[in-house]
């Protein structure tokens, strides 16, 4: 257990549909990471908070949004879902500098049918 | 700009052989560099850092990495792969550009490593 827990680990959801990713960072973490690994890709940085404000953007479609709250715990909302958002969804957490690096959840799989 | 690079796809070793698994880097000034591993439908778990000091550094698994500045390398090592070693390994460097980033891990595209009995 690396301390980031997401929730849920397997989705299925349709196309157009829209779903949201939960994420609690290890504790004492106040910085929250979103990637996006698909199979062509690799692993995609979307959106970072820090202690509740946005702080950096990567290649975040308009249809996602994320956001954190003040217990520090993430969500990535994803909608109007495409086959092609079919994925595997992770968060990472991180005190800020982060001179130790990264921890990562084991990610939430979605599936778009 | 800041970038790491993974130059190979796929690494594939024969169990007991030594492996290598190579990364390149790019940052002005000094790198803190790292290297995690993914193994299937899980995420990624650290293996080792380097911020400072000693150029081998030493992490989980029995892996080491190699600091290399004037060649700007930090390729992953072991001296004798074992089958259960078999999974995505990757790169990172800290951004110490300018803006939002600032700070933020670069992650390299991934190095699939195959260990055959």
């Amino acid at each position: 257990d690396s301390g980031v827990t997401q929730t849920p680990k397997h989705l299925i959801t349709a196309t157009g549909q829209r779903v949201t990713l939960r994420c609690s960072p290890r504790s004492g973490d106040l910085s929250v990471y979103w990637y996006q690994q698909s199979l062509d890709q690799g692993l995609q940085f979307l959106i970072q908070y820090y202690n509740g404000e946005e702080r950096a953007k990567g290649n975040i479609l308009e249809r996602f949004s994320a956001q954190q709250f003040p217990d520090l715990h993430s969500e990535l909302n994803l909608s109007s879902l495409e086959l092609g958002d079919s994925a595997l969804y992770f968060c990472a957490s991180s005190v800020l500098p982060p001179t130790y690096g990264y921890t990562f959840g084991s990610g939430t799989r979605l599936t778009v049918v | 700009a800041q970038s790491v690079a993974q130059p190979e796809d796929q690494v594939n070793v024969a169990e007991g052989n030594p492996l290598t698994v190579k990364c390149t880097y790019s940052v002005s000034g000094n790198p803190y560099l790292f290297w995690y591993v993914q193994y299937p439908n899980r995420g990624l778990q650290f293996l080792l850092k380097y911020i400072t000091g000693d150029n081998l550094v030493k992490g989980s698994y029995g892996f080491e990495a190699e600091f290399n500045k004037s060649q700007t390398s930090f390729h992953l090592k072991k001296p004798s792969a074992l089958v259960s070693d078999s999974a995505l390994y990757f790169c990172a460097v800290r951004d110490l550009g300018y803006g939002g980033s600032q700070g933020n891990l670069i992650f390299g595209k991934g190095t699939k490593l195959s260990v055959k009995p």
